[in-house]
């Protein structure tokens, strides 16, 4: 069965270190999201790409980055630059731009940064 | 600006009809969006509108009007387990996902 896999679920790190959620789908789609949900908050996009070796920041993207090497992966680095790093982040793909298909989600990872 | 509106917390007993409303304001509209999420799990699809009207897909139905930025989903026959949130999300002229907060639903034997 085709899907999105994040891990870990739970994260815990130290204030200070950069930590890395991992993002991979067999979907073959182009298109993949990294988004945060805080409570009382709608989903927030952090970045986006539509291509291997290109990708476009969303609308928090300060203290994060990201890579795409692969059309299947699609890393996010929380840095010690995110101030305000806890919270639940959820991963997506769809088949790509300008296509209004729907977004597949990963299960989510929860960091808490203490 | 781009706005999304949905209540943030809804009761409804198990066996009954609710009605989730949605209003959005977005720079253009390329289709409406409805996701359930279960606390600390992943959005799952619903359902989607482009068109005005009713879409039924079984217990749920979603519905939409253009001209008035509004939808809602109907849920009908409740169960306990489609207590969740429902996310509400319009994607825009860029094909861009904005997001409502989420509608909590609890349901009460």
């Amino acid at each position: 069965d085709g899907g999105i896999t994040q891990s870990p679920k739970y994260l815990f790190r130290k204030e200070g270190q950069n930590v890395t959620l991992s993002c991979e789908q067999n979907l073959n789609h182009d298109a993949m999201y990294w988004y945060r949900q805080d409570p009382g908050q709608g989903l927030r996009l952090i970045y986006y790409s539509q291509i291997v070796n290109d990708f476009q920041k969303g609308d928090i993207a300060e203290g994060y980055s990201v890579s795409r090497e692969k059309k299947e992966s699609f890393p996010l680095t929380v840095t010690s630059a995110q101030k305000n790093p806890t919270a639940f982040y959820l991963c997506a793909s769809s088949k790509g731009e300008g296509d209004p298909s729907p977004l597949h989600f990963g299960n989510g990872t929860r960091l808490t940064v203490t | 600006g781009q706005n999304i509106d949905q209540p943030t917390e809804m009761t409804a007993t198990e066996g009954a009809i609710v009605q989730i409303n949605c209003t959005y304001q977005t720079s253009g509209f390329n289709g409406l969006f409805w996701y359930q999420q279960h606390a600390g799990e992943a959005p799952t699809f619903l359902s989607y509108n482009v068109l005005d009207g009713l879409e039924e897909k079984g217990r749920f139905s979603s519905f939409l009007s253009r001209s008035k930025g509004y939808s809602y989903l109907l849920l009908k026959e409740l169960q306990m387990k489609d207590s969740a949130s429902y996310l509400c999300a319009v994607m825009d002229s860029n094909y861009q996902l904005i997001w409502g907060a989420g509608t909590k639903l609890i349901i009460k034997p």
